[in-house]
């Protein structure tokens, strides 16, 4: 199975910051990798696919990068709806594994 | 609108069997896929496997193996998901997500666009 890490599992920051996410790969998977985000008692949001592509109705402040095995997820500047948790996922085979998760959190 | 609506909390003993449904609506069931993920309380994510309505086909997480079953309902645009012989550490919250498939220059790429509300699994003796 492909491991997927993430770093780093918490984060503070304040609204306006700009902040990246990375994670990475135990093997390489292309460019086959998904971010989520998750709030607190609701499913999980799809934001980005093919490592760069921003899902429709996204917002432009998020946007990923990366093939291989490193990736990261940036946040071009922080708003208040973007404190929660967030995965990675590799979909280059099955099993469809997710990262640890990272969790923003207000500073 | 496109959604997928689950079925209700669950409180199973040990040793039982649980199904959760996933429904359908607002796009043609049968040209997605459906995959299912679990979490278990303050955990991350864990893929379980995923079947396609077109054809039957299914794939299971192998550490689920043997355990549980995907099926899928067409007329009723419902997917199902079993899992026997559940243990304490089956206790999570149960998502159907729709798998999207984008193909471009870049190649192919699947990933979960639309998932349900999360069905909650309690097994406790």
């Amino acid at each position: 199975d492909i491991q997927m890490t993430q770093s780093p599992s918490s984060l503070s920051a304040s609204v306006g910051d700009r902040v990246t996410i990375t994670c990475r790969a135990s093997q390489p998977i292309s460019s086959n990798l998904n971010w989520y985000q998750q709030r607190p008692g609701k499913a999980p949001k799809l934001l980005i696919y093919a490592a760069s592509s921003l899902q429709s109705g996204v917002p432009s402040r998020f946007s990923g990068s990366g093939s291989g095995t490193d990736f990261t997820l940036t946040f071009s500047s922080l708003q208040p709806e973007d404190f929660a948790s967030y995965y990675c996922q590799q979909s280059y085979s099955t099993p469809y594994t997710f990262g640890q998760g990272t969790k923003l959190e207000i500073k | 609108q496109v959604q997928l609506v689950q079925s209700g909390a669950e409180v199973k003993k040990p040793g039982a069997s649980v199904k959760v449904s996933c429904t359908a609506t607002g796009y043609t069931f049968t040209t997605y896929d459906i995959t299912w993920v679990r979490q278990a309380p303050g955990q991350g994510l864990e893929w379980m496997g995923w079947i396609s309505d077109y054809n039957g086909n299914t794939e299971y997480a192998q550490s689920l193996q043997g355990r549980v079953t995907m099926t899928t309902d067409t007329p009723t645009s419902t997917a199902h998901m079993e899992l026997r012989s559940l243990r304490s550490d089956d206790t999570a919250v149960y998502y159907c997500a729709r798998v999207i498939v984008v193909v471009s220059p870049r190649g192919k790429f699947d990933a979960f666009d639309i998932w349900g509300q999360g069905t909650m699994v309690s097994v406790s003796s």
